[in-house]
């Protein structure tokens, strides 16, 4: 069993339309993260939910919006989209919050990545 | 500001051969951690290795090992005995006391047979 799972893993749609990517972990972990990996390889941090409350809201468009329905859960909804989201987006969990002090255990485990290409 | 500077865009090693990825990371928090992933063709991202910055002894996982030189800053990668499918892309990343993970551009290793 997959631990980390998104889907879909590859996207190819218009711009302007409406997307989601789901994400689902079956790890029990309390706190779940999108990432968006750009064009350079660079890794960064969009949203960040534990226990289904919003932790990391990073400066990303409000046409970015995460949901989590329970806390195995958290969705990417990605309205009006443009040519600029074209990237890979990494779902990922941690059975901590993030390691505040360096004292959680460090592993994020991260989904397959879903490949995200606006035409 | 915190930073993560990875100074190696891309490697060659011969196959069997040891290889340390370089990592330098820039904070002025106490408490930190410092984290390798593998990042294969196929794209998955695979957690290598872990380093708190309160540890006092080098994490070691296989054939992994952190060289965690915290005066310099420096959290080196190093493989012993290196593999063909040790190629791949190498990001090294810090987790920073406001849950933020800063990430490095990555090191693309190559294993020549």
């Amino acid at each position: 069993d997959t631990a980390v799972s998104q889907t879909p893993k590859y996207l190819v749609t218009q711009m302007g339309n409406d997307k989601s990517i789901k994400c689902e972990q079956n790890l029990g972990h309390d706190t779940m993260y999108w990432y968006k990996q750009d064009s350079k390889k660079f890794l960064k941090i969009m949203f960040s939910y534990n226990n289904k409350e919003l932790i990391i809201n990073e400066t990303v468009p409000n046409r970015f919006s995460p949901k989590s329905p329970d806390k195995a859960h958290l969705n990417l909804h990605i309205n009006s989209l443009e040519l600029g989201d074209s990237a890979v987006y990494f779902c990922a969990s941690s059975q901590d919050l993030p390691a505040s002090g360096g004292s959680g255990t460090g592993e994020l485990f991260f989904g397959e990545g879903s490949r995200l290409t606006v035409l | 500001a915190q930073k993560i500077t990875q100074t190696q865009p891309g490697m060659f090693v011969q196959e069997k051969e040891a290889v340390t990825l370089d990592c330098t990371y820039d904070t002025s928090d106490p408490s930190y951690g410092l984290f390798w992933y593998k990042q294969p063709s196929s794209g998955e991202m695979i957690f290598l290795i872990y380093q708190g910055s309160y540890d006092q002894q080098n994490a070691t996982e296989g054939r992994y090992s952190l060289n965690f030189q915290k005066a310099r800053k420096s959290a080196n990668l190093v493989i012993s005995a290196s593999q063909l499918g040790d190629s791949a892309m190498y990001f090294c990343a810090m987790e920073d006391s406001n849950y933020q993970l800063i990430w490095g551009a990555g090191t693309k290793l190559i294993i020549k047979p």
